[in-house]
């Protein structure tokens, strides 16, 4: 069974920093990797996916993430966060042949400080 | 994700009540997912239908009853619930079971009294 594992519970940054937000995983086969962003009282936003190709991912809101296979990581990242990216942040894996189940991470709750 | 509703959006009942959260996606897709999520705990997949079939039942109790009348609505019938089950109900669908990427709805927030 795959697992993911998410460090940090909580980030606290300034703004217009960067951020690094860690996620590891294990798995025995090729995995799908996922991050989701969930903002107060709000359901799972897709932010961006690793389905194959190319490791460097770009998403949504400047967010981009990097599949390191050697690593089992998939860190997301931003060069500048915004007051409006508060929010907590979920990794997720699923696996091929998986019958679609994504296991999620415990999540990173992400503070943007003036 | 506006492509994928939940009624209610916040729900208080007693133990020996009995209610139901709907979800509806506008999305086409014929996978769809009920998750818990509890509080400093990762999201735990409940039930998975595919093309209104069954195809995951999470070792869930009883109490809590899936009903997918066709590929856009899910039901969660609710009944004799404990407090222990207080927590923020997702719903997500994905165009199939193969198809990995999941959208998701803005959830149903449960207290159980």
């Amino acid at each position: 069974a795959q697992s993911v594992t998410q460090l940090d519970s909580q980030v606290p940054v300034f703004e217009e920093a960067p951020v690094e937000l860690r996620c590891n995983y294990s798995s025995s086969v090729s995995v799908y990797l996922f991050w989701y962003v969930q903002y107060p009282n709000q359901g799972l936003q897709l932010l961006l996916k690793y389905l194959s190709g190319s490791t460097l991912v770009k998403g949504i809101n400047g967010f981009e993430a990097e599949f390191n296979k050697s690593q089992t990581s998939f860190h997301l990242r931003k060069p500048s966060v915004h007051i409006s990216d508060t929010a907590e942040y979920f990794c997720a894996v699923g696996v091929t042949g998986g019958g679609n189940k994504l296991t999620f991470g415990t999540g990173t709750q992400l503070k943007v400080e003036l | 994700e506006t492509g994928v509703t939940q009624t209610p959006r916040h729900l208080v009942m007693g133990m020996t009540n009995k209610k139901s959260l709907k979800c509806e996606q506008h999305l086409g897709h014929n996978a769809m997912y009920w998750y818990k999520q509890s509080a400093k705990k990762p999201l735990e997949l409940m039930f998975v239908y595919n093309f209104k079939e069954q195809t995951e039942n999470n070792s869930v109790p009883s109490r809590f009853s899936p009903e997918c009348p066709n590929s856009s609505h899910l039901f969660l019938h609710l009944h004799t619930l404990q407090p222990e089950d207080s927590a923020l109900y997702l719903c997500a669908s994905s165009q199939d079971r193969e198809v990995v990427t999941q959208y998701f709805g803005p959830g149903t927030r449960l207290l159980v009294l």
